[in-house]
């Protein structure tokens, strides 16, 4: 079935270290996204990608890192630059100007 | 910067009843979308509207965008237990480089008690 996964569904990190979100589609679409969703602020865009090979940081993106090598993976790095990481992260793609399709989520925690 | 506007943040309705969720944008709306998502889950696209009146439904779920494209409003009719969850809406909007992303509110969040 087609559809965006996300890996690991719980991440835990310590100070200092850096983490890496997996996001994978099947859907052959174009676009992909990370957000960051945190209680009582939504959804915050991270860094998002509309061809391979090229990315735009979003209006989070410090102390986040991405990379577009291929169409169907777009991971996330959280690095220890980011001092407030805790939150629960959403993967999504989209086909040029239409709906985004979205992962599971992955839930960060900093202990 | 476009802001989205949801009310209420939370609602607990008895199952049967219906239910209206709002989203009002501080800008034109050129494109809306609304999504479902269960705590600790991703999120559902539910439907998308576009033009100023349109309306659309999904079994129980209806939703509209008003005639001047500046608030949707999604209704639930004879709400039930698996309609709960949050419901957020998300708008599109351009950046400077051109790029088309989605503005989302904070979400409402729906309980429905049997």
């Amino acid at each position: 079935d087609g559809g965006i996964t996300q890996s690991p569904k719980y991440l835990f990190r310590k100070e200092g270290q850096n983490v890496t979100l997996s996001c994978e589609q099947n859907l052959n679409h174009d676009a992909m996204y990370w957000y960051r969703q945190d209680p009582g602020q939504g959804l915050r865009l991270i860094y998002y990608s509309q061809i391979v090979n090229d990315f735009q940081k979003g209006d989070i993106a410090e102390g986040y890192s991405v990379s577009r090598e291929k169409k169907e993976s777009f991971p996330l790095t959280v690095t220890s630059a980011q001092k407030n990481p805790t939150a629960f992260y959403l993967c999504a793609s989209s086909s040029g100007a239409h709906e985004q399709f979205f992962g599971p989520g992955t839930r960060l925690t900093v202990l | 910067s476009q802001e989205l506007e949801q009310s209420p943040q939370s609602l607990i309705v008895q199952e049967g009843k219906n239910l209206t969720i709002n989203c009002t944008s501080s800008k034109t709306l050129y494109g809306l979308y609304w999504y479902k998502q269960k705590y600790g889950e991703g999120l559902i696209f539910l439907m998308m509207l576009q033009k100023g009146g349109e309306e659309k439904s999904h079994e129980k779920i209806t939703a509209k965008l008003d005639e001047k494209k500046q608030q949707s409003s999604l209704h639930i009719t004879a709400s039930q237990p698996s309609h709960a969850g949050i419901y957020l809406c998300g708008a599109d909007t351009m950046n400077s480089g051109g790029y088309q992303k989605v503005t989302f509110g904070i979400g409402t969040k729906l309980q429905v008690i049997p």
